[in-house]
């Protein structure tokens, strides 16, 4: 089955900053790769997402690459804000079941 | 519309005792889905229902059993909770129907087991 692996597990940035958390995966066939957001308590929600026919995606200070060939996707925070802090989650599918990496803790500081 | 619905919001349980957890959805989607979030261990898929009528095992089935009771809810049951059970569970749906596709969550429930 597919395997996904995420890091850092913890990354901590001054306001303003950029920030980045990169995930690998094992199934070539994966096509779908979405990231969620999940704040303290609350439900993970889908902030933004690539298919494999694409190697980029940009939704304002968000923005996610693709590299197919390495088996590897990125999320990309500029102008990182202190309510960007929050655990972000990267997941992979070929099919109806997402495989999610375990997390990362991004703590943006004012 | 409110969206992915879970009850109930928290249960402290015993070793042994049975509970059923529930979930709702009314964006007339096909799949549905049940995930325990452990720390540090991300989301595990217990069970996944890709269309009414079908059920399949996740990552992590063992101890639990699931209920497609129609096209809007999902149950999870706990036959006989362990301590290994705690955990935060959701639910989750998407509108299915063949191939991978943005997935909506319910709020959680909490579970205590003691």
């Amino acid at each position: 089955g597919e395997n996904v692996e995420q890091h850092p597990s913890t990354l901590s940035v001054q306001e303003g900053d950029s920030a980045v958390i990169k995930c690998t995966y094992s199934d070539s066939a994966s096509n779908y790769f979405p990231w969620y957001k999940q704040e303290l308590g609350k439900r993970p929600q889908l902030i933004i997402d690539i298919r494999s026919n694409v190697g980029e995606k940009k939704d304002q200070r968000i923005a996610v690459t693709l590299n197919k060939t390495a088996k590897h996707f990125s999320l990309h925070i500029t102008e990182t804000q202190p309510e960007d802090s929050a655990v972000y989650f990267c997941a992979a599918s070929r099919s109806s079941t997402l495989t999610f990496g375990k997390g990362t803790m991004l703590l943006v500081s004012p | 519309n409110a969206g992915v619905t879970q009850t109930p919001k928290f249960q402290v349980l015993k070793t042994g005792q049975s509970m059923t957890l529930q979930c709702a959805q009314d964006m007339n989607h096909n799949s549905m889905y049940w995930y325990r979030q452990d720390p540090g261990m991300g989301l595990r898929l217990i069970y996944y229902s890709a269309s009414e009528g079908t059920t399949d095992k996740g990552e992590v089935p063992n101890g639990y059993n699931v209920s497609r009771l129609n096209k809007r809810e999902f149950s999870l049951r706990l036959e006989s909770a362990a301590p290994s059970q705690t955990s935060v569970y959701f639910c989750a749906s998407s509108e299915g129907g063949g191939g991978p596709q943005t997935q909506y969550f319910g709020p959680g429930t909490r579970l205590l087991v003691l």
